[in-house]
């Protein structure tokens, strides 16, 4: 069974609406991140969740546009907000820690904002 | 702060012939090192990683990569490649510092690899 599923899986959204994508990991974790990663490029990280507080933004990113929940150790949400085409990317979703000695990605939600 | 170049943003090599994708890495502190797989339209599969134990990693599918300090190198290689391995590589690094900053990566631009019938 997955570790990490991501749900939706892909979607075509309309701009200036915003999607919030799921995160469920299979057991409990210290770590889970968000991270981005547009057409043809790498990966680059959003931010690190943290269980019942505020999410770590890095540089260039944005509570507002990426509003993050992690409600508990297992769950996390990553919210993108007043879409726009530039925005359509995969995003995926990483945990590790815990009874999780590594990291893991999930297999990422494909965003296409039309 | 961390980094990683990836040599080659594209390599491709004839069935069975060897694979060498090229990782160098920067840390002001001892790293953790990864390889990660992407097929297309997939997610990202873990290679092999290294942690501090052995320089020299296997990882699944016949790949491995030596971890080489004084080079700040840890290239992919696999000695003969199959049609199956074409896909994007993708090296990341992350530090061993407390806090969970372990598990947060910096990844290279990626390298894909073609392979010739």
């Amino acid at each position: 069974s997955a570790v990490i599923s991501q749900k939706p899986s892909r979607d075509i959204c309309q701009r200036g609406t915003s999607l919030t994508i799921q995160c469920q990991v299979d057991s409990q974790v210290t770590m889970m991140f968000w991270y981005r990663q547009q057409p043809g490029q790498s990966l680059t990280l959003i931010a690190t969740a943290n269980q019942g507080s505020e999410a770590t933004y890095e540089s260039g990113f944005v509570i507002d546009k990426f509003p993050i929940s992690r409600p508990n150790l297992t769950f996390s949400t990553l919210t993108v907000s007043n879409m726009s085409p530039e925005d359509s990317s995969i995003y995926l979703c990483s945990a590790g820690g815990g009874t999780r000695n590594t990291i893991y990605f999930g297999e990422g939600s494909w965003l296409t904002v039309v | 702060a961390q980094s990683v170049t990836q040599l080659g943003s594209h390599v491709s090599v004839s069935e069975g012939a060897l694979v060498l994708l090229r990782c160098n890495y920067s840390s002001s502190v001892p790293p953790y090192l990864f390889w990660y797989v992407q097929y297309p339209n997939q997610g990202l599969q873990l290679l092999l990683k290294y942690t501090s134990a052995a320089t020299l990693v296997k990882g699944i599918n016949g790949f491995e990569a030596e971890f080489k300090k004084s080079e700040t190198s840890f290239h992919l290689t696999k000695p003969s490649a199959h049609m199956s391995d074409a896909a994007e590589y993708f090296c990341a690094v992350s530090d061993r510092g407390g806090g969970g900053s372990n598990y947060k990566l910096t990844f290279g631009k990626g390298t894909l690899l073609t392979v010739n019938p």
